[in-house]
This record gives C-alpha cells, structure tokens and sequence, in this order.
C-alpha cells in the first residue's frame, strides 16, 4: 500500500524567509506525485505535479519541488514567502494513471508579517 | 472556484443514523472521487465514480457507499453513523479521459456525529 508522510506537522516564517517542506512516499512502481494547498477558507487546489522528466518542477506562485527518485522524496521550496503563502500544504502520490490519490497528514505554514 | 459544488456545507447526525452528501462535478468532468478528512489528517480516498460505477474503492466498510448520475454528480451514502465518521467530506471531479492528475476539489461537507 502506498503511504505519503510530511516531515513537518506546523512551521512559522517571517516573510523573505526560504521555505522547504519535505514529503517522503513508498511505493515501489512508477508515481505521479503532487502537491495540493488549502488557503485559508478555501477549497484544495494543485500548487504542481510531477508526472515525468525534468525531476525539478515549477508551480503556481513562485513554488518548486525536486522529485528525487533514490530517496522517494517530493520536496517543496520556495525561496522567498510571502504573507499570503499561509496555508495547509499536503503532498500526494498514485500509481501512475492511477485513481486513488494517497494525502499525506499536511504542514501547516503560517508566515508573519 | 473550482465550480465543484458540495452540500450541505454542515451537518449533525447522531450514532446509527443515516446521511446522505451531495456533488455536483464541474462543468466537463465525468469522474468523482470522494475523500474523507478526519481533523488534523490528509484527505483520505474512499471511492471513485466513472461512467456511473464504482471505480476504485479505499480502505472504507460497505456501509460507505455512493451513486453517480448521468449528470456525472454523485452522493456518498453512509449508514449506521459511528462517532469517528465525523470528518470532513471532500467531492473532487475529475476528466478520466484527459487525466492531467489534477483533482478539483468542492469545499467540503462537515458531518458531526454525536
């Protein structure tokens, strides 16, 4: 069975400051793994995915995550935060194609002003 | 606004009774997938819908169970309400034919069962 654990439950930050959030999975086959964010009072919505290719992906809002294979690791950056990045962020992973989407338990990410 | 509508928003139920959750998917998606998300934890996948069968089933007991219209909207049925099925529960519609991975996601319906 696939299983997703984020290394952090809560982290706080100034703005300018550099976020990392780390995201580890098992599963032995091929995965398609993304990363989800929940702003306050909103729904889930996709930040990136990774699928194939280039291991380092953008996303939406400055946000990037390297997909290192060796490790089953999903990481999330961003260099400089801002304010309004305080959210819950959860990493997810399927088997390739699949149609169950596996959530690890979230980080939540306040960042002050 | 992922145009994925859920209702009701909140509920309270007491233990053995039944509920029934409501999802309209967005306009285009033929999927729906439901998850459950108890405080504190990740969306957990209970099942998908597509072309108005179960397609893919999580770790849930049989008295979890769901319809999809040929509308494509879809509800979650649960009976013999236990106090841990309080969470909150999340539609999300998808296009299975041009799977890009994304998942649009309702708001969410909270069910309390006390």
């Amino acid at each position: 069975a696939q299983s997703v654990s984020q290394h952090n439950h809560h982290v706080i930050l100034s703005e300018a400051a550099s976020l990392e959030l780390g995201c580890n999975y098992s599963y032995g086959g091929t995965v398609n793994l993304f990363w989800y964010v929940q702003y306050p009072g909103q729904h889930l919505q996709l930040l990136l995915k990774y699928f194939s290719g280039d291991p380092l992906v953008k996303g939406i809002k400055g946000f990037e995550a390297e997909f290192i294979k060796s490790k089953f690791s999903f990481n999330l950056r961003k260099p400089s935060v801002q304010w309004s990045d305080t959210a819950e962020y959860f990493c997810a992973v399927r088997k390739a194609a699949g149609n169950k989407l596996t959530f690890g338990g979230g980080t939540r990410v306040l960042v002050k002003p | 606004e992922t145009g994925v509508t859920q209702s009701p928003t909140h509920l309270i139920k007491t233990r053995g009774q039944q509920v029934t959750l409501r999802c309209s998917s967005q306009s285009g998606h033929n999927t729906v997938s439901w998850y459950q998300q108890a405080l504190g934890q990740g969306p957990q996948f209970i099942f998908q819908y597509y072309r108005e069968e179960e397609n893919g089933r999580g770790n849930f007991p049989p008295r979890f169970s769901g319809l999809q219209f040929p509308n494509y909207s879809s509800e979650l049925n649960v009976n013999a309400l236990e106090l841990d099925d309080s969470a909150l529960y999340l539609c999300a519609s998808s296009r299975k034919d041009r799977d890009t991975g994304e998942l649009f996601f309702g708001e969410g319906s909270r069910l309390t069962v006390l």
